[in-house]
């Protein structure tokens, strides 16, 4: 079974300040880890994820995370914060196998302070 | 355009009025799948479907039912709607090979009065 905890349910930040969002994961098979984000009233999207290989991943709008197998983390990092950053995120992680399922952690809201 | 859509968007109704949520997808995927989210419990798959006709339940299925005759088509039914389904609630869907990667739909907010 896997799991993740998302530390912090809310994050706030001056524009232009490092965006730090927490995530630990928990797996008994090697994972693959996402973050999604959503913005107000819309859907999911896919942010970034990792499968295999590269354990610093890039995704859009600047985002970027990495994969510590020793730490059992996915942190997602941005240099700097944009107003238009400001969502809701979600850490979710899968096992390595076709057709498993996504399991979504319960989300960070991120807050862009001009 | 590639997209997942939901009707309706807003949905208020009340206590054992049955209703459906309809998803649909133009991206010929194999995977469906529902989710509700609530605040502090971020999204909880409720059923999916692998393929037409192949469903299974997923960790809150209680006082949902779904089915799966078309393959783009994935509607959750609510037989008998309880306050603690008051929710929004997200369709998604995925090719098979790579279910961790699902597109998701506008949502439905639900409220059961």
């Amino acid at each position: 079974a896997q799991s993740v905890t998302q530390l912090g349910s809310h994050v706030s930040v001056s524009e232009g300040a490092l965006v730090l969002l927490r995530c630990n994961y928990s797996s008994s098979v090697p994972p693959y880890l996402f973050w999604y984000v959503q913005y107000p009233n819309q859907g999911l999207q896919l942010l970034l994820k990792y499968t295999t290989g590269a354990t610093l991943v890039k995704g859009i709008n600047g985002f970027e995370a990495e994969f510590k197998k020793s730490e059992t983390s996915f942190h997602l990092t941005k240099p700097s914060a944009h107003m238009s950053d400001a969502a809701e995120y979600f850490c979710a992680v899968s096992a390595q196998s076709s057709g498993d399922k996504l399991t979504f952690g319960t989300g960070t809201r991120l807050a862009v302070r001009p | 355009e590639a997209q997942v859509t939901q009707n309706p968007r807003y949905l208020i109704t009340v206590t054992g009025k049955k209703l459906t949520v309809t998803c649909s997808q133009n991206m010929n995927h194999e995977y469906m799948s529902w989710y509700r989210q609530d605040p502090g419990l971020g999204l909880r798959q409720i059923y999916y479907s692998m393929n037409v006709e192949v469903t299974d339940k997923g960790d809150v299925p209680e006082g949902y039912k779904v089915s799966r005759k078309e393959k783009r088509n994935f509607p959750l039914i609510l037989e008998s709607p309880s306050p603690n389904q008051t929710s929004l609630y997200f369709c998604a869907s995925s090719p098979l090979g790579n279910t961790y990667e699902q597109y998701f739909g506008p949502g439905t907010r639900l409220t059961v009065t």
